[in-house]
């Protein structure tokens, strides 16, 4: 069985650093890209961008672009979500998901909290 | 980059209603489109894959068709699990978009 667990909730101020975690399991990690997106009350899904875990190709949305870096650790089967200098915009719920061939993302984590504030 | 509006953005129907939900695409995606359901507190889930496939394990209510630029998404007969806010999503082309989604209650 497929499984994305994500780390837990976080609460950070404005400025600080933070890399969030998506372990996956119950599949070849090197063989599939991980999608990040991001959910902000009353704004919706937002599509991050997507990494391929085998050789860490990226492609990111230009929304998130220079924002945010992803990174996969294939020795330990797990993608992260990293922020140099968080924002209060940044504040949200970021979920990592797998496609199932290309698009079509079947599996996701749990999500992680993100509250950013002074 | 493709932008994808739904329409409408918020809909209440009664228990057992046909529900339907639309997706226009600012440009030709093909059949590269999937529906997702989204509840609070949970991960979206995948309900239609290449926009008329019924993903495994979903209900045969849900139904999807369309291809190019106009999309439909549909409940034959809603029920109360449903509430929830559905999300079309392309995948032609970088970068991936989602529409801004439509919430579902029931009236």
């Amino acid at each position: 069985e497929v499984q994305l667990v994500q780390s837990g909730a976080e609460v950070k101020k404005p400025g600080e650093s933070l890399k969030i975690s998506c372990k996956a399991s119950g599949y070849i990690f090197a063989d599939y890209w991980i999608a990040w997106v991001r959910q902000v009350p009353g704004k919706g899904l937002e599509w991050m961008g997507i990494l391929f875990s085998g050789d860490s190709d990226i492609r990111y949305s230009p929304s998130f672009q220079g924002l945010v870096t992803f990174s996969a650790d294939k020795s330990i089967n797990t993608a992260y979500l990293h922020w140099n200098s968080l924002q209060v915009s940044d504040s949200g719920i970021y979920f990592c998901a797998r496609p199932k061939k290309v698009g079509e993302l079947d599996s996701w984590g749990q999500g992680t909290q993100v509250t950013v504030s002074s | 980059d493709i932008q994808l509006t739904q329409s409408p953005s918020s809909l209440s129907a009664f228990v057992g209603d046909r529900v339907t939900i639309s997706c226009l695409a600012s440009q030709d995606v093909g059949a590269y489109l999937h529906w997702y359901q989204h509840k609070p507190g949970k991960a979206p889930k995948l309900l239609i894959y290449d926009a008329s496939n019924l993903e495994e394990g979903v209900p045969s209510r849900f139904s999807g068709s369309g291809s190019g630029t106009h999309f439909t998404f549909t409940i034959s007969s809603l029920q109360p699990e449903d509430i929830a806010t559905y999300y079309c999503q392309q995948y032609d082309d970088l970068p991936w978009a989602f529409g801004q989604g439509t919430k579902v209650e029931i009236k």
